[in-house]
């Protein structure tokens, strides 16, 4: 399984938008990269999955450099409410896949 | 739409009691997972199963014990506690859209 290093903690302010990278250097040719995150007492939630180039959904957008050894995950004018920790995962994205969740990076969003 | 339903909630245990913890799917996946969180920590994987009637160790799966019996349902047995296996324990399923979690048991063992 690919190993993840992501920054610890990050701080932030309302409306501005929150860039984490996650280095994947020896991310495999079938692993893809998933964000979750998790709300304290609550269990982790899927953000959005990807292989290369971008993605964008309602929630984020996850940008994959060519070579595939980082990811980075970008939330769009940030509120309060995305304070939580989040989760960088590599795996080859079929059900049942073991994914190894690392330490995240605890994001702090203040007013 | 319950998804994955853990119970129970909350639990305190003396050291040596034993437990069970369920967990109930119903979203007809056949991965299921146990995992535990330490404060602060990210989440270790305890057992997994593939299908109904299998079960794999993870990565902590000393001192645990599991069953798969039917495909919704997922059991985490602790056969004799002991205080470092307080932690927030969280069961999982994963289909097309990823890993679904449920809310946790936090369990505490004095």
């Amino acid at each position: 399984l690919a190993k993840t290093t992501q920054p610890i903690s990050m701080d932030s302010y309302e409306g501005q938008e929150v860039n984490i990278t996650c280095s994947h250097n020896n991310i495999a040719t079938n692993d893809y990269i998933t964000w979750y995150q998790q709300f304290p007492s609550q269990g982790p939630r899927f953000i959005i999955q990807g292989y290369k180039t971008k993605v964008t959904n309602e929630v984020a957008s996850l940008f994959i450099p060519a070579d595939r050894k980082s990811s980075t995950l970008s939330l769009p004018r940030v509120s309060l409410s995305d304070t939580a920790v989040y989760y960088c995962l590599v795996g080859d994205g079929a059900a049942g896949n073991k994914l190894t969740f690392g330490g995240g990076t605890r994001v702090l969003v203040k007013p | 739409n319950a998804g994955v339903t853990q119970t129970p909630k909350f639990r305190v245990l003396k050291t040596g009691q034993s437990m069970t913890l369920l967990c109930a799917q119903d979203m007809n996946h056949e991965y299921m997972y146990w995992y535990r969180q330490d404060p602060g920590m990210g989440l270790r994987l305890i057992h997994y199963s593939v299908g109904e009637g299998t079960t794999a160790k993870g990565e902590v799966p000393d001192g645990y014990n599991v069953s798969r019996l039917k495909k919704q349902n997922f059991l985490l047995g602790l056969e004799s506690a002991a205080p470092s296996q307080t932690s927030v324990y969280f069961c999982a399923t994963t289909g097309v859209a990823g890993y679904t979690f449920g809310s946790g048991t936090r369990l505490t063992v004095v």
